[in-house]
């Protein structure tokens, strides 16, 4: 079954500071993995986009990785702002399928001053 | 550009009356999406439609649900009679499928709460 978990569930970190998002995938086969970010209220943008063979892809303080051997990916954020706060979800896509993606359930990021 | 407008944002019901939500795709975009989201999920597809056909609507609650989208373009998604359990965010996507069908722009959602 096409699944995608993501860890923490919840993360505070100060402002500033950098942090780490997971997300583990067993999609098969694999077309591309996204990280989309969605703030409260809010639907979700698109924030980086991979495919098999990139292994790392920014956008700005945003830094996503992809480990398609291991089925594993980061988002990475440096230097935390305020805006920051909100939901993180991983997607992924299967090369059967393109417009099914699957959604992980989110990793809810609170930034504080 | 205008993105994905949805309406209403949110909307209070009673359970068993009816509800309707409305989305306009970006101009332009053949496919349209329509997705629930739960509370601290992420969204879970409900039908796609390509211009006016709907291609996959199997994650569709067809008892209760029901969606249309004339002229293929903007969409309209029903339920009658809702449920306690239908409570969530409603959200509308679009892409263009002929140039990157797995760039969805999803539009802010519809929260529903049924009492």
């Amino acid at each position: 079954k096409n699944q995608v978990e993501q860890s923490p569930q919840s993360l505070i970190i100060l402002e500033g500071k950098n942090c780490t998002l997971q997300c583990n995938y067993t999609v098969s086969p694999f077309s591309n993995l996204r990280w989309y970010k969605q703030d409260t209220g809010r639907g979700p943008v698109s924030l980086t986009i991979m495919t098999f063979s990139e292994n790392t892809k920014s956008n700005g303080r945003y830094t996503a990785t992809l480990d398609a051997d291991t089925k594993q990916s980061s988002l990475h954020i440096t230097a935390s702002q305020l805006s920051d706060s909100a939901s993180y979800i991983c997607v992924v896509s299967a090369m059967d399928s393109s417009y099914k993606l699957i959604f992980g359930s989110g990793t809810r990021l609170l930034v504080r001053p | 550009e205008a993105g994905v407008v949805q309406s209403p944002r949110y909307k209070i019901i009673e359970k068993k009356q009816p509800v309707a939500f409305w989305c306009n795709p970006i101009s332009g975009h053949n496919t349209l999406y329509w997705y629930r989201q739960n509370l601290g999920q992420g969204p879970e597809l409900l039908i796609r439609y390509e211009n006016e056909e709907a291609v996959d609507d199997s994650q569709l609650p067809k008892d209760r649900f029901s969606a249309e989208r004339l002229k293929g373009v903007d969409s309209t998604l029903k339920i009658q009679p809702a449920e306690l359990g239908d409570s969530a965010v409603y959200l509308c996507a679009s892409s263009l499928e002929t140039v990157d069908p797995d760039t969805q722009y999803f539009g802010p959602g519809t929260r529903l709460t049924v009492l």
